[in-house]
């Protein structure tokens, strides 16, 4: 009950498209999931992060889209550039612990 | 100001030695985490202090594993008696509040842990 399953494990895009990520969760005590970029030999970054009570949140060129009966959430990467080019992780939390669990990461290329 | 700083950045080790791994959270943040990121896995929840309260120890392996914070701000990660599953990343994170389901989770850059 406190996995979350990530998809794709790597994702290879030219720059200009769309990069796709999705994840499911099984715990309905989630309250919290944000998505962390993780560049080599560095510590992974906040990138993005929504409620369930939301269906839909956008900043710039990333956007997660929210399917609270499915239990399911999406990052989408518009516009992908060769500099988004790292390990994109979401992750899930409820409000009574402090743990982030998190899926098992994305390796998204983005090709010149 | 500073982000979350960890050391050393790299150890490698032999097998049955103890090791211990610092870090320095965010100042003035009251919650500290530990996770490991083995190679090509996700990164895996080991513990957590908040503030004064007891620890969230549940993600921690094996009795091998402990860790403190002194003071409220430094934590050391000890590892007793390597063993080769240990090799990871371990990373370090600190947060404002911890009590908050929103709040913020700031990583540092991890230490590579190798054992021979």
């Amino acid at each position: 009950q406190q996995q979350v399953k990530q998809s794709p494990q790597s994702l290879i895009v030219q720059k200009g498209g769309i990069s796709i990520i999705n994840c499911a969760y099984e715990n309905t005590a989630f309250d919290y999931f944000p998505w962390y970029q993780q560049f080599p030999g560095k510590g992974p970054a906040l990138l993005i992060a929504i409620r369930p009570d939301v269906s839909e949140k956008k900043e710039g060129r990333f956007t997660i889209s929210f399917n609270k009966s499915a239990k399911q959430f999406s990052l989408h990467i518009m516009d992908s550039q060769p500099g988004d080019s790292a390990t994109y992780f979401c992750a899930a939390r409820s409000g009574n612990t402090g743990k982030l669990i998190f899926g098992q990461g994305t390796t998204l290329q983005v090709k010149p | 100001g500073a982000g979350v700083s960890q050391s050393p950045s790299n150890k490698v080790t032999e097998k049955g030695k103890d090791v211990e791994l610092r870090c320095d959270p965010i100042s003035g943040h009251t919650a500290l985490y530990w996770y490991r990121q083995s190679l090509g896995q996700g990164l895996e929840f080991l513990i957590y202090f908040q503030g004064n309260s007891a620890p969230d120890k549940s993600g921690l392996p094996s009795d091998r594993f402990s860790a403190e914070r002194t003071g409220g701000s430094v934590s050391t990660l000890t590892i007793q008696r390597t063993q080769q599953e240990d090799s990871a990343v371990y990373l370090c994170a600190s947060s404002s509040s911890g009590t908050l389901s929103t709040d913020t989770q700031y990583f540092g850059p991890g230490t590579r842990l190798t054992v021979l």
